[in-house]
Order: structure tokens, then sequence, then C-alpha cells
């Protein structure tokens, strides 16, 4: 979706590091979300924030972390902690309750 | 019983074809539903959301139907470019996310 950029498109992680994914919008959305999508599946919930300095953990949180400092930006840290990383993650911003979410163009991460 | 379930698929039919696809959700106090399609290694986009009253938009049709807990989406005259995989959002109002349902696979065969 215009509006909302996710970088890199793809990333690779080795043993042991932490990876972080990049969400910006220029939406002016509040709230913004995180999902992973494994191939063949449908969307899960990582973490979500519905404004700054404030978020939630989603179904699936452990080993991920985020922080949302800024209205513009949800970063997504994969940490060492989740095994098996290798997905599509996707963000997503909403702009009110009960409207639409719009999603970036995800990134894919893989384990060397 | 899961929270959104939708027809398995995948579904394969000729160009022109009509084409419907149900879901299901176990949450009687669900306030919005919406449908995605999501290109092979792409993101969802949204298609259209669903309103109680039921709508259209060009070629598709969405339904609800709040007693039975299902909405539908119809495509008439099917082309090519419709082949996708479409997804059944369901949002419960406060304190609650969209859930996404698994999806259903959509060809349209020339």
């Amino acid at each position: 979706d215009g509006g909302i950029t996710q970088s890199p498109k793809y990333l690779f992680r080795k043993e042991g590091q932490n990876v972080t994914l990049s969400c910006e919008q220029n939406l002016n959305h509040d709230a913004m979300y995180w999902y992973r999508q494994d191939p063949g599946q449908g969307l899960r919930l990582i973490y979500y924030s519905q404004i700054v300095n404030d978020f939630q953990k989603g179904d699936i949180a452990e080993g991920y972390s985020v922080s949302r400092e800024k209205k513009e930006s949800f970063p997504l840290t994969v940490t060492s902690a989740q095994k098996n990383p290798t997905a599509f993650y996707l963000c997503a911003t909403q702009d009110r309750l009960n409207q639409p979410q719009h999603f970036g163009d995800g990134t894919r991460l893989s384990i060397l | 019983r899961k929270e959104v379930e939708q027809d398995p698929g995948p579904f394969n039919v000729p160009e022109g074809a009509t084409v419907a696809f149900n879901c299901t959700y176990s949450n009687s106090a669900s306030q919005s539903f919406f449908w995605y399609r999501q290109d092979c290694r792409k993101e969802p986009k949204l298609l259209m959301s669903v309103y109680s009253s039921g709508n259209e938009d060009g070629r598709f049709t969405a339904q609800l139907n709040r007693a039975s807990q299902y909405i539908s989406l119809l495509i008439r005259d099917s082309k090519l470019s419709d082949s996708a995989t479409y997804l059944c959002v369901v949002n419960l109002f406060v304190g609650q996310n969209f859930v996404f349902g698994p999806g259903t696979r959509l060809s349209v065969l020339p």
C-alpha cells in the first residue's frame, strides 16, 4: 500500500543474531500491527500498537520485540530466542477501530 | 472451532464463470467484516468491506448473515486476473484485533 514502507524486502539471519525489520508509515494512522505468515498459512498477529509508547502482545509474541517511539515507526526485532524465524513478515496500519487494515509489501526473513 | 473458517479450496474455474466463497466466524459479537485478496508472495490488499445489508462493487458482491454467522463473496464473470487467495477477515470491536481466515485459493483458467 502507498504510505507504508517495509524494509528490507529480503533479510537473512545468522544463528544467534538479532535482526530488526523496519516499518514506516506516512498515513497518520494511530494503530500499527506486525503479522507473520508461513507458507500456505494464514496471518498470525505478533504485536500491535494503538498509540505511541504503548504496545501489546499478539498471539505469537515470544522471540520478538517491538518499540513505538514515534507514530510513524513500528520496528520489529526478531531475537535469537525465535527458533524458527523463516517467514513472511507483514506490517499493517489502521486509521480507526473497525476500519480496514492496510499492509506494507512485506519482508521475507530466512536463516543462513 | 476455529475463530474464522473458509472454504478450503482450491477453486479452479473457467473464465467467465461465477464463483462463491463462504466464510464462517465463531464469535457472534463480531462487528466488522472484510474480504482481502492476496496474490502469490505479495501482501494482502483490501477487496471490500462487508456491510449488514450486503454490498456490491462491480463484479463482486459480499453478503453478511449475522444469524448464521457467515459472510460470502460472489465473483461474477471471472477474469484471469482474479486468480489469487481470498482472505476473510473478522473484527470484534473494542479490545480485539482482526482475525484472518486461512484463505481460499482461486485459479481462473483460460
